[in-house]
């Protein structure tokens, strides 16, 4: 297994503003997926992070709004930018290990845009 | 496209009733079905990935089935402490995985 951990938690914003979300894993991996999962909802996949090359995003999302970075294999960090109401959502961080067959998730972190 | 559908939405069990959850999928090359269980304010946590069609795995209470067109999670004896919602996803040609709605479950004493 792994063992992920998010920052921050938890944030409020203001409409307009940008906030990056880490993602730190213990132990090296080389898929790192960013999820968002909005009230109600299930998770919807908005990119996958390989280090050492672009982010891939799903469509609907868009690198401007969700710049990705992935500089090695035990970190990644997402932002969302220029942020409305519409993007309080929770933001998730995964990482598959091994032949993919075990994929595991950090504990997300909570945004309300205000 | 990969398509997951959950049912029921919510269930509740008193302690000591077994039910089933189910998961319907239509995929392009299943390479993996799995369900996780998430509490609220909290990730999803991993429970099982299974492969092909008749393949079952068990982990305490809970029992997951697979066939070609669904997956049931059977759980037997609820306890409270299997109050959650719980997850089914698919993996097909990618790595990510796409997800179901899920199933929120209430087991009362």
């Amino acid at each position: 297994s792994a063992v992920i951990s998010q920052k921050p938690s938890r944030d409020i914003c203001q409409r307009g503003t940008s906030l990056t979300i880490q993602c730190q894993v213990d132990s090296q991996v080389t898929m790192m997926f960013w999820y968002r999962q909005q009230p109600g909802q299930s998770l919807t996949l908005i990119a996958t992070a390989n280090q050492g090359s672009e982010a891939t995003y799903e469509s609907g999302f868009v690198i401007d709004k969700f710049p990705i970075s992935r500089p090695n294999l035990t970190f990644s960090t997402l932002t969302v930018s220029n942020m409305s109401p519409e993007d309080s959502s929770i933001y998730l961080c995964s990482v598959a290990t091994g032949t993919y067959n075990e994929q595991f998730f950090g504990p997300g972190t909570r945004l309300t845009v205000l | 496209e990969d398509q997951v559908t959950q049912s029921p939405e919510a269930l509740r069990l008193q302690e000591g009733e077994s039910s089933s959850l189910n998961c319907s999928y239509t995929v392009s090359g299943l390479r993996g079905l799995f369900w996780y269980r998430q509490d609220p304010g909290k990730g999803p946590e991993f429970l099982f990935t299974l492969y092909s069609a008749g393949e079952e795995k068990e982990k305490e209470r809970l029992k997951a089935t697979l066939t070609k067109k669904e997956s049931f999670l059977h759980i037997t004896a609820p306890k409270p402490e299997d109050s959650a919602t719980y997850l089914c996803a698919v993996r097909g040609s990618g790595y990510a995985l796409n997800f179901g709605k899920g199933t929120s479950l209430l087991v009362t004493p």
